[in-house]
């Protein structure tokens, strides 16, 4: 495996349900990022997690739950989630500490709360 | 992190260049240019960054304006596998990136 790595690419649920969202990045990076892109709107930044912080949390609702267990890997736990919580799901990774980091996306989990 | 304004959407013929604008008019010195794209449900893909020297890589060419107010992403030869939307990003060394609308590139035929 190279790059971002996100796991499952779609998922159904209902409101009641409990899921996770996995991402794995093989980079060698020291931040991930988790990113919500909602149908015909930009990409908003959810959180960020830097050398296994939690380093920004931009209003994200407590249905939304990460955890970055070590510098490779990056979860998004999800619980008693709303319809318009339906959207792509993007992680993404980038090495802080240099003049310029850009950032590797995953391909992103689809997500449908029924 | 400065605020860009890119076009909402252009069109390319297949084989031509493609000359994509940003206006950054309010970056600030350590501020880098950044150029990201993301096809159709797909993860966006970084396609090259600079400062204020003008850039290419196997991908694209970037041009900075001397003031750096606005730059050009060129696409030398579009195919239309390059149909998607072109985000431009201003930021310094922190890493997250802030997306605005973006330019949708529709290359035809």
């Amino acid at each position: 495996e190279t790059g971002v790595t996100q796991t499952p690419r779609h998922l159904v649920m209902g409101m009641t349900n409990k899921k996770s969202l996995k991402c794995e990045q093989h980079l060698g990076h020291n931040a991930m990022y988790w990113y919500k892109q909602s149908a015909k709107k930009p990409l908003e930044l959810m959180f960020v997690y830097s050398l296994e912080e939690r380093v920004e949390n931009n209003s994200v609702p407590s249905r939304f739950s990460p955890e970055c267990p070590n510098s490779s890997h990056l979860f998004l736990h999800l619980h008693t989630l709303q319809p318009e919580d339906s959207a792509l799901y993007l992680c993404a990774s980038s090495q802080l500490g240099q003049i310029y980091n850009e950032q590797f996306f995953g391909p992103g989990t689809r997500l449908t709360v029924l | 992190d400065a605020k860009t304004t890119q076009p909402p959407s252009m069109d390319c013929a297949e084989g031509r260049a493609a000359n994509l604008p940003c206006n950054h008019s309010t970056i600030s010195g350590n501020e880098y240019v950044y150029w990201y794209r993301q096809i159709h449900s797909q993860g966006p893909q970084y396609i090259i960054h600079g400062l204020k020297n003008n850039e290419t890589n196997e991908m694209a060419s970037l041009i900075i304006t001397e003031d750096r107010k606005s730059s050009t992403l060129i696409l030398p030869h579009a195919t239309l596998r390059d149909t998607a939307v072109y985000y431009c990003i201003v930021k310094g060394n922190a890493g997250k990136s802030t997306f605005g609308d973006g330019t949708t590139l529709t290359v035809k035929p």
